[in-house]
């Protein structure tokens, strides 16, 4: 079974532009959450889905950053416009259902604004 | 605000030996403590996890310890093996809103 997908794999833009990053996840999940990581923050949780529903967003730094998930299979984060210190590897989770369960992390995408 | 606190920051281990990775946490509204391994290029991928009604979890040659009272909890790797060299991540959750520690380096050397 093919776990969370995640796209592009690495991104390097230059500061001021729209990126995108999308999220598959598995397939029967109903819970979908939004992951930052560096270096000086470690991972930080940004929103979460749950039934295609954002429950809590209160992670998302600032208002250049947005998500969306339009249905099941799929979500993307936007981040417009963007600048250097939004350089970071994001990570896309799902879990099965509600409250308490194993996370299942895609790989991440690499984030570099110059 | 850290709400999870997470040591070592590192850790060398010879292989055969003991690796102890110790967690503590603030809110006593968690309920939910899993462990995560993250190799380079790599999502973290679960390991084990706990909650709190039990204080102790063994899988294979990993095992949580968790001491509710004193709101800390710890990774065992017994018999660490150079394979188990990874950053580990410990975490804490309520109802999907997981925190996570800041991660240790665990090198085991042959």
């Amino acid at each position: 079974d093919a776990g969370v997908i995640q796209s592009p794999r690495h991104e390097v833009t230059e500061m001021g532009q729209e990126v995108t990053l999308r999220c598959k996840p598995i397939s029967g999940h109903n819970s979908l959450f939004w992951y930052r990581q560096t270096m000086m923050r470690g991972l930080e949780l940004l929103i979460y889905f749950n039934n295609n529903v954002p429950i809590d967003d209160s992670g998302m730094p600032e208002d250049r950053f947005s998500a969306k998930m339009p249905n099941a299979s799929f979500s993307t984060l936007k981040i417009q416009p963007s600048e250097p210190r939004d350089s970071a590897v994001y990570f896309c989770a799902s879990s099965p259902n509600w409250s308490n369960q194993p996370q299942h992390f895609g790989d991440g995408t690499r984030l570099s604004i110059l | 605000q850290q709400q999870v606190k997470q040591s070592p920051q590192s850790l060398i281990v010879q292989k055969g030996g003991i690796s102890i990775i110790n967690c503590a946490y603030e809110n006593t509204a968690f309920d939910y403590f899993p462990w995560y391994q993250q190799f380079p290029g790599k999502g973290p991928a679960l390991l084990i996890a706990i909650r709190p009604d039990v204080s102790e979890k063994k899988e294979g040659r990993f095992t949580i310890s968790f001491n509710k009272s004193a709101k800390q909890f710890s990774l065992h790797i017994m018999d660490s093996q150079p394979g188990d060299s990874a950053t580990y991540f410990c975490a804490a959750s309520n109802n999907n809103d997981m925190r996570f520690g800041a991660g240790t380096r665990l090198t085991v050397k042959p």
